[in-house]
């Protein structure tokens, strides 16, 4: 079954600059691989989505890349702001399985 | 954007008791809807699947008959937690997607968080 890696340290980042995070998956590659935003306390919000067949996403202060030869994806958050602080997760979804398999997060602080 | 709702958001009860919660799409209709349970700083542990009008689909592991789930509505999915004990405490999120439409995201709730003492 796939397996979801981000890293499990918390990333520090002063106001202002790019975060990015990242996720790796282990087995197949997905035919989707999305990244929600998870506040304590809260469930996850949707953020962007990105197919097997694109390289890179956007919106607004958001990229995203996929790298299906390193089996990556990498989340960037530009100008980044204190509200910018939660946790990321990265999920895979085959075209197959609608059900996606989610990693375990990684925890963004920004500090003003 | 699709919203997705729960009730309660936290619910406190007696070891022995049962507990529904309830989760809504409020813009859409829901096709599927996916049942988690998130332990703290742990990943989302998905516990079924159902499809409105059918049986869930509960993965491995998870006992059917202690989380009883109903879709009866294309709005609306239900959780039942049979007989609580402590061990069930635990942070419960509904997602929400219309499998017609949507591009494989899913819309979550904003959780229930219970508590059996």
């Amino acid at each position: 079954s796939q397996k979801i890696e981000q890293n499990s340290e918390a990333l520090n980042i002063q106001e202002g600059k790019t975060a990015t995070l990242t996720c790796n998956y282990t087995n197949y590659s997905p035919a989707y691989l999305q990244w929600y935003r998870q506040d304590p306390g809260r469930g996850p919000v949707f953020l962007l989505l990105i197919r097997e067949n694109e390289k890179e996403k956007r919106k607004e202060r958001l990229k995203v890349t996929f790298d299906t030869t390193l089996k990556q994806s990498l989340f960037h958050i530009t100008a980044s702001q204190p509200a910018d602080s939660a946790t990321y997760l990265c999920a895979t979804s085959s075209g197959g399985s609608y059900i996606p398999t989610f990693g375990r997060g990684t925890s963004l602080i920004v500090h003003p | 954007g699709a919203v997705v709702s729960q009730h309660p958001s936290r619910v406190i009860c007696k070891s022995g008791t049962s507990v529904k919660i309830e989760c809504r799409s409020l813009d859409f209709q829901a096709t599927t809807m996916f049942w988690y349970r998130q332990f703290p700083k742990k990943s989302l542990m998905l516990m079924a699947t159902s499809n409105e009008g059918s049986k869930a689909t509960y993965e491995q592991g998870v006992e059917k008959d202690k989380f009883l789930i109903n879709h009866a509505s294309l709005t609306l999915s239900t959780l039942t937690v049979t007989s609580a004990h402590p061990e069930d405490s635990s942070f419960y999120i509904c997602s929400a997607r219309d499998l017609r439409t949507s591009d494989h995201e899913q819309f979550f709730g904003p959780g229930t968080r219970l508590t059996v003492l």
